[in-house]
């Protein structure tokens, strides 16, 4: 049983396309997350969602949309991909905003822009 | 601001043979601190954490202890396995966000 899924697992793509990446976790918890992980292993966090409410935005390009249509998902949508967005793409949930220790973490979605 | 410095790696042991990694923080406020492990091709899980100054996280062999004075949170084990080979991050958590460090690669030979 797999707690935090994301899918694909792989990505490989083309400049200018527009991908989507969905994470579901059966955790039954309030909080989710996407994190990028860069090519020198730097975790950085982009967005935070609870219950299905945006909470963390951070300085991302407004090409990446996150969408929450329940609080079992948070899919990140990316438009005109650009070879900088080549980068393993993280989603967490935790219990509750004020329970962010108890993340759990996806195995991860590897994207390479071409 | 807030921010974590983790020692640069790659890092290369025999096993059996002693850990640390070091691990410095900046911030404000009292956060609680964390070692997160990556294994090959998995996502991040939590290894161990120490929630106030002084506090002692352990789990697994590993032991960091939180460290107010100099900032720090250093993470150890006496004897490594080939199976400690992995990433791990350093983080705090403060103000409700989670600061990562960029990472330590371990790889323990036999």
């Amino acid at each position: 049983d797999t707690a935090v899924s994301q899918t694909p697992k792989y990505l490989v793509t083309q400049m200018g396309n527009d991908k989507s990446i969905k994470c579901e976790q059966n955790l039954g918890h309030d909080t989710m997350y996407w994190y990028k992980q860069d090519s020198k292993k730097f975790l950085k966090i982009m967005f935070s969602y609870n219950n299905k409410e945006l909470i963390i935005n951070e300085t991302v390009p407004n090409r990446f949309s996150p969408k929450s249509p329940d609080k079992a998902h948070l899919n990140l949508h990316i438009n005109s991909l650009e070879l900088g967005d080549s980068a393993v793409y993280f989603c967490a949930s935790s219990q509750g905003w004020t329970r962010q220790e108890t993340q759990y973490f996806g195995p991860g979605t590897r994207l390479l822009v071409l | 601001g807030n921010s974590v410095t983790q020692m640069e790696g790659p890092v290369t042991l025999s096993e059996e043979a002693f850990l640390t990694i070091n691990c410095t923080y900046t911030a404000t406020g009292y956060p609680s601190l964390f070692w997160y492990v990556q294994y090959p091709g998995e996502g991040l899980q939590l290894l161990l954490k120490a929630t106030k100054a002084d506090d002692k996280g352990s789990n697994k062999g590993f032991e960091a202890t939180y460290r107010k004075e100099t900032t720090s949170f250093h993470l150890e084990k006496g004897s490594v396995q080939v199976s400690d080979s992995a990433v791990y991050f350093c983080a705090l958590l403060t103000g409700n966000q989670f600061y990562f460090g960029t990472g330590t690669s371990l790889t323990v030979i036999p």
